[in-house]
């Protein structure tokens, strides 16, 4: 079963103009990890945060984490039409010992040149 | 290419056939996974291996299929009198043992379609 939820469903931005996805869960966690998808193909992991760290950033790249609300927001900055692909937030929970990544139900970007 | 590698990418079979599934982990990496993933949704976990081990199994993993890791390397899976409602993407992927992060490498997945 899935973990939660992310809103929007799905985006539609120009490029230049910055993304933000929003993810919820359910239970307690261990760490929140972003992953990138494209169209048809495998995941590929874009960040990871920590159940103690609140903001992370890489590149282009800014997580925040909510323990208190179950919630997390991906921000992506001066998107570009490369960044089209859905996103998928997964959690780590001691609750699922550590073993399994469960997923949310993802976003689909679209970037328009 | 030391990433995650899956065979077949495509796979069409009737119902009632069975399918086995491929999956070459990273070389380093002790823990493998097994994934489906019905169009537009999250990846759903099935099962995990540590080297050898099959060491969870979720209850959408019925009784028609089956993985194994024989060696501690490569693993399979296979669907036994496949079902139309088994089509899906099957994601298989591998970590180093942490149990901690847990970050995992995904591989590019197998579409499985049943007629």
């Amino acid at each position: 079963s899935q973990q939660g939820e992310e809103d929007p469903q799905a985006l539609s931005i120009q490029e230049g103009e910055n993304a933000t996805m929003n993810c919820s869960y359910k239970t307690s966690i261990n760490n929140l990890q972003w992953y990138r998808q494209n169209s048809g193909r495998g995941l590929v992991h874009l960040i990871l945060i920590r159940s103690n760290e609140r903001e992370k950033h890489s590149g282009r790249l800014r997580v925040t984490l909510d323990t208190s609300k179950k919630s997390s927001s991906l921000l992506i900055t001066a998107s570009r039409a490369a960044d089209t692909a859905s996103y998928f937030c997964a959690t780590v929970s001691m609750n699922t010992g550590f073993q399994k990544l469960v997923f949310g139900t993802g976003t689909r970007l679209l970037v328009s040149p | 290419d030391t990433g995650v590698s899956q065979d077949p990418r495509h796979k069409i079979t009737k119902r009632g056939q069975n399918v086995t599934f491929r999956c070459d982990p990273i070389s380093e990496h002790n823990r493998l996974y097994w994934y489906r993933q019905t169009l537009g949704q999250g990846p759903e976990f099935l099962t995990y291996f540590q080297n050898e081990a099959q060491l969870e199994k979720s209850r959408l993993l019925s009784d028609r299929f089956s993985a194994e890791r024989p060696k501690g390397s490569f693993s399979t899976l296979e669907i036994q009198r496949t079902e139309q409602g088994d089509s899906a993407m099957y994601l298989c992927a591998s970590s180093v043992m942490d149990s901690v992060n847990n970050e995992q490498f995904f591989g590019p997945g197998t579409r499985l379609t049943v007629l």
